[in-house]
């Protein structure tokens, strides 16, 4: 069975700390991609990358980075946390125009 | 660019009810337009999907047909269930794009 693994479901920081979210996919897909998930505003795209050590801005990436250092592997930084980046947070794969698979979510509360 | 609007919930039905949602969407080119399901608890998964103009998606009871001249792609379904308790998103992804664009979502409660 496919899986998008999110390595934390549930996460508490405080204000200030950099914070990594990570994600692991096991079926060798190109192309990996960073959600936020806010009530009333659907998902709304952090970061991408379609290749290992490639990374593209996606509408919302302003206080976060990113990192494919292996193509199974796709990590999301909050350098320095803050209250507006509580959120849920969606880490999906796919191949070429195929469909997304989503890992579970990581519900993260800045404090 | 392209965006995505649906209908706003949440939306509570009784068992054996009829469910519509409503999509319409603004894109370039000829874009192709999905439904995704998120049950509580879990991350989204692709319920139905749609490629071209007049084409039909359809699962586990649910339709959807893809109208260009309307830019609509509504989704349905003639019985639904307690199970079918979710929230529905619509999105739709550009032939030359990797990305999708997403709809806000909407919650769907179904009642016994």
């Amino acid at each position: 069975d496919v899986k998008v693994t999110q390595s934390s479901r549930y996460l508490v920081k405080r204000t200030g700390e950099k914070v990594f979210l990570e994600c692991v996919q096991d079926m060798d897909h190109e192309n990996m991609f960073w959600y936020r998930q806010d009530p009333g505003l659907g998902l709304r795209l952090i970061y991408f990358s379609y290749d290992v050590k490639m990374k593209e801005k996606g509408d919302i990436p302003e206080g976060y980075s990113v990192s494919r250092e292996k193509k199974e592997r796709f990590s999301l930084i909050l350098e320095s946390a803050s209250t507006n980046q509580t959120s849920m947070y969606l880490c999906a794969s796919k191949e070429g125009n195929e469909k997304l698979f989503f890992g579970s979510g990581t519900q993260l509360s800045v404090l | 660019g392209n965006s995505v609007t649906q209908m706003e919930g949440p939306v509570t039905l009784s068992e054996e009810a009829f469910l519509t949602i409503n999509c319409t969407y603004t894109a370039t080119g000829y874009p192709s337009l999905f439904w995704y399901v998120q049950y509580p608890g879990e991350g989204l998964q692709l319920l139905l999907k749609a490629t071209k103009a007049d084409d039909k998606g359809s699962n586990k009871g649910f339709e959807a047909t893809y109208r260009k001249e309307t830019t609509s792609f509504h989704l349905e379904k003639g019985s639904v269930q307690v199970s079918d308790s979710a929230v529905y998103f619509c999105a739709l992804s550009d032939v030359n794009d990797y990305k999708l664009s997403f709809g806000a979502g909407t919650t769907v409660t179904v009642r016994a």
